[in-house]
């Protein structure tokens, strides 16, 4: 089945103390992205990656990393949690093939999604 | 401003009612458009996509107007399992690659009641 998984789907840790969120698609997708939910924020994105080796700040990149290393794989890091990144967290993915024109209409895959509270 | 703007609603209507929501978007150089649907704590599904020429999927019409930058989604005969919330969203950029910067409305929710 083609999907997007995201873990933890659940997670309550303490300021200060790393965590990753793992995020891995099936589809061979080269695109691959982070966003955070917040009410009445709606979806911002916090990373993106064209494809291997290649990652782009998005919309609110303070306080994340990211990591391409494998085409399938793309985690979320916090190096140092607080409170102001609790959020839910969606993963997710594309295909970025078939021109400029024809390619932004490649629909984009979402995770599970990751609720993460930062005490 | 924010670049895409939706009402945040809710919009409360009964079976079989038809219901519209607009949203609008203030990069006149973006090149596709979106409806997606999000259900409650779950991750958001693609509904539909707009295209310039306007489209329909059964019981959902989608519209483009370029011109005032706005795209629409008609729901004709409401159910209640379109009890939602639907956004949208709009890719900007692209040179190449397909480096589109996806940018999402807020979202408009819909409760669709007996």
């Amino acid at each position: 089945e083609a999907q997007v998984t995201q873990n933890p789907r659940y997670l309550i840790t303490v300021t200060g103390k790393k965590l990753t969120v793992t995020c891995s698609q099936n589809m061979n997708h080269e695109y691959m992205s982070w966003y955070r939910q917040d009410p009445g924020l709606g979806l911002r994105q916090i990373y993106y990656s064209m494809n291997v080796e290649v990652t782009d700040k998005g919309d609110v990149p303070e306080g994340y990393k990211v990591s391409r290393k494998e085409k399938r794989n793309f985690p979320l890091i916090l190096e140092s949690p607080s409170p102001n990144q609790t959020s839910l967290y969606f993963c997710a993915s594309r295909h970025v093939a078939g021109g400029p024109t024809r390619s932004s209409y490649n629909e984009q895959f979402f995770g599970p999604g990751t609720r993460l509270t930062v005490l | 401003r924010k670049e895409v703007e939706q009402d945040p609603g809710p919009f409360n209507v009964p079976e079989g009612a038809t219901v519209a929501f607009n949203c609008t978007y203030s990069n006149s150089a973006s090149q596709s458009f979106f409806w997606y649907r999000q259900d409650c704590r779950k991750e958001p599904k693609l509904l539909m996509s707009v295209y310039s020429s306007g489209n329909e999927d059964g019981r959902f019409t989608a519209q483009l107007n370029r011109a005032s930058q706005y795209i629409s989604l008609l729901i004709r005969d409401s159910k209640l399992s379109d009890s939602a919330t639907y956004l949208c969203a709009v890719n900007t950029g692209g040179a190449s690659g397909g480096s589109y910067i996806p940018t999402f409305g807020r979202g408009t929710s819909l409760i669709v009641h007996p």
